[in-house]
């Protein structure tokens, strides 16, 4: 059973675009909710976090908006640029939970220029 | 500061063998976690070690395992190697929660 749910497998974006991927989860336990950033050959990187006590944060270009009762957040990257492609993954976790992170599948950004 | 590290990058390992991973955290973080990546079952987590104990455990056999030394650095060992292993492992470290940072990854190929 997947316990965050990501879509879509890929996305294709002119540069200046917004970039919209979206999770979802089953799992009310869960409190924390990152986005993480991957580029072929590396590890990936912690982009931007959010608890559920909040519905939106913003750090530059790259925003989380969350919604508690839809059991649902999404990444936003607004003005996209072709740097940015990468796959992103988001995850979740919770207190006393037997994993660390659970991830989604990923998605698979292309930015055209 | 440095990242976390992992070596070595790259292994090449037959069925039936085993093989012995190793990961520094950045420095201060006391938290080490072990994912394995692969296409098809994408990120996940094996393992957590916190002050030398494993503090969590994913759903994985019990032929993989791993430690944690008192300056924090951490091994992960895999058993009797299968053809399924072969995946990118990475290795977390955190200071706070569920913060990780993530290293470049061991890619584990196994024939």
């Amino acid at each position: 059973q997947q316990q965050v749910k990501q879509s879509p497998q890929s996305l294709i974006v002119q540069k200046g675009g917004i970039s919209i991927i979206n999770c979802a989860y089953e799992n009310t336990a869960f409190d924390y909710f990152p986005w993480y950033q991957q580029f072929p050959g590396k590890g990936p990187a912690l982009l931007i976090a959010i608890r559920p006590d909040v519905s939106e944060k913003k750090e530059g270009r790259f925003t989380i908006s969350f919604n508690k009762s839809a059991k649902q957040f999404s990444l936003h990257i607004m003005d996209s640029q072709p740097g940015d492609s990468a796959t992103y993954f988001c995850a979740a976790a919770s207190q006393g939970g037997s994993e660390k992170l659970v991830f989604g599948k990923g998605t698979k950004l292309t930015v055209n220029p | 500061k440095a990242g976390v590290t992992q070596t070595p990058r790259y292994l090449i390992k037959t069925r039936g063998q085993q093989v012995t991973l190793s990961c520094s955290p950045i420095s201060g973080h006391r938290s080490v976690s072990w994912y394995q990546q692969t296409p098809g079952q994408g990120l996940q987590f094996l393992f957590e070690y916190f002050s030398e104990t494993q503090r969590n455990k994913g759903n994985f056999p019990g032929r993989f395992s791993g430690r944690q030394f008192s300056n924090s650095r951490s091994e992960m060992n895999v058993s009797t190697l299968e053809l399924g292993d072969s995946a990118l492992y990475l290795c977390a470290s955190s200071l706070y929660a569920f913060e990780e940072y993530f290293g470049p990854g061991t890619r584990l190929t196994v024939l």
